[in-house]
């Protein structure tokens, strides 16, 4: 198995313009995550998916972030409009359950954004 | 917010010595995991440890919970240069259904 994909590696972009991040997980797991990584606040779950259904997306910062999960190889995270302190380091992570607990998260390489 | 919250938040040491670090957790938890993150890249997994589980081992790895005092250990014995790396404890906790929350990790150096 290839793993989690993400794409793209990196991203530039102006304040304002949209953007979009791709991520495809690891067969046969029926969950995902996005995380965001930055030096002030270390990794952040922004929003998780089962079987392609939002389940929590408590940690989407603003109504300009919005994810989707049309089938279950393939997620997106929209950010529309880009702001500067949206700059950071975007994961995504595919799991499994098993009984009541999660198990290990398998990550991606993540998506390196930087709006100017 | 997060869960875990790691000690110390750098450790430098020579290649041989053994790395120890810490995480305390605030809540209830199902499991606790670790992670290591090199740079530039994403996370891997090294070993997950139950709630009703006190020590377990991987390799070079040992891990070690304490529910009562809610903090984890990890050692890693005989550390080499790749091992330089960053090191983050997630918890499952028993009230946050599919979170898993991280830490905000230590920095470890390994010098040859």
């Amino acid at each position: 198995d290839a793993g989690v994909i993400q794409s793209p590696r990196h991203e530039v972009t102006e304040m304002g313009q949209e953007v979009t991040l791709r991520c495809k997980p690891i067969s046969g797991h029926d969950y995902l995550f996005w995380y965001r990584q930055t030096m002030m606040r270390g990794l952040e779950l922004l929003i998780y998916f089962n079987n392609n259904v939002p389940i929590d997306d408590s940690g989407m910062p603003e109504d300009r972030f919005s994810a989707k999960m049309p089938n279950a190889s393939f997620s997106t995270l929209k950010i529309q409009p880009s702001e500067p302190r949206d700059s950071a380091v975007y994961f995504c992570a595919s799991s499994s359950f098993l009984g009541q607990s999660i198990e290990k998260l398998f990550f991606g390489s993540g998506t390196q954004l930087s709006v100017l | 917010s997060q869960q875990g919250e790691e000690d110390p938040q750098a450790l430098s040491i020579q290649e041989g010595e053994n790395a120890t670090m810490n995480c305390s957790y605030k809540t209830s938890i199902n499991n606790l995991q670790w992670y290591r993150q090199n740079s530039g890249r994403g996370l891997v997994h090294l070993i997950l440890i139950r709630s009703n589980e006190r020590e377990k081992h991987s390799g070079r790895l040992r891990v070690t919970l304490d529910t009562s005092k809610k903090s984890s250990s990890l050692l890693i014995t005989a550390s080499r240069a790749a091992d330089t790396a960053s090191y983050f404890c997630a918890t499952d906790a028993s009230d946050s259904w599919g979170k898993l929350q991280f830490g905000a990790g230590t920095q470890v150096v390994v010098t040859p």
